[in-house]
C-alpha cells in the first residue's frame, strides 16, 4: 500500500539555523498536508499543497511541492525555540480519504 | 468556533474496566475520525464516520467500539483493553472525508493508560 516516509526522524540545530525535513511517497499523491504538534500537544494543520511544483510561503516557513507530486518538503529559515515540535507529511491513500502520516521530523531548537 | 474537544483528558483504566471517550465538534463538518498515536510514532487511523455512518474501520480489536450519536458527537467505547493499548487517543474531524482538499481539525487528545 502507500507509504509515506519522512527524513530525517530528529534534528537539532542552534536557534537562527535552517531546518528542512523531506517527505517521499511510494505512489503520486493528489495532494499533501503538513501538521505540527507541539511536545505534549496534538497535530496542528499548516498547510495544503495540491499542484505539481507548488511552493507556498508562510512567514519562515517554505512548503514544496514536487513537480511529480510524490515529495514534499518544509523548510524553516532563522529557527526560533518556537520552532520546536514535530512535523507531519500526510497524503490522502488512494481515493479512500485516508489521510495517512508519514513518520514525523522532530525538531529541537537550541537557544 | 474551530474547536474539537475530547474529554476526558486523562484516563487510567484498569483491563476489567468500562469506559467511554467523548469528542465534540460545532463546525459542521460531517467526518469524524479517531486515531490512535503511541509516543514518538504518527498518528494511526482507526475509524472514519461520514455522515454519521461508520465508513472505515482499520482492522481495529473489538474491545474498540465507536459510536457517532449524531453529527456533532463521536465517542469510543472501550472494554477490556490490555496494557499496550496505552497511548494517546484524537479525534479529528474535517468537512468530508472523501474530500481530498479539506484539512482535519484535531482534538487535545485523552492520555489512556491501561493498568
Amino acid at each position: 500500500g502507500q507509504q509515506v516516509m519522512q527524513i530525517p526522524q530528529y534534528q537539532h540545530v542552534q536557534e537562527g539555523e535552517d531546518f528542512t525535513t523531506y517527505c517521499n511517497s511510494s505512489t503520486t499523491l493528489s495532494n499533501i498536508q503538513w501538521y505540527k504538534q507541539r511536545p505534549g500537544g496534538h497535530p496542528v494543520f499548516l498547510i495544503q499543497l495540491v499542484k505539481s511544483g507548488e511552493v507556498k510561503k508562510q512567514k519562515r516557513l517554505t512548503f514544496q511541492f514536487g513537480e511529480a507530486k510524490k515529495n514534499s518538503s518544509l523548510h524553516i529559515t532563522a529557527t526560533q525555540t518556537t520552532d520546536v515540535g514535530t512535523y507531519f507529511c500526510a497524503g490522502f491513500r488512494g481515493n479512500t480519504g485516508k489521510l495517512i502520516f508519514g513518520q514525523g521530523t522532530t525538531l529541537q531548537v537550541k537557544p | 468556533d474551530t474547536e474539537v474537544t475530547q474529554t476526558p483528558k486523562h484516563l487510567v483504566m484498569g483491563m476489567t474496566n468500562k469506559k467511554s471517550l467523548k469528542c465534540e465538534q460545532h463546525m459542521g463538518h460531517r467526518a469524524m475520525y479517531w486515531y490512535k498515536q503511541k509516543a514518538k510514532k504518527p498518528p494511526e487511523l482507526m475509524f472514519v464516520y461520514s455522515y454519521e455512518k461508520l465508513s472505515i474501520n482499520e482492522s481495529v480489536p473489538s474491545r474498540f467500539s465507536p459510536e457517532c450519536p449524531n453529527s456533532s458527537l463521536l465517542n469510543l467505547h472501550l472494554h477490556a483493553l490490555q496494557p499496550e493499548d496505552s497511548a494517546l487517543y484524537l479525534c479529528a474531524s474535517s468537512q468530508a472525508w472523501t474530500d481530498m482538499n479539506t484539512e482535519a481539525f484535531f482534538g487535545q487528545g485523552t492520555r489512556l493508560t491501561v493498568v
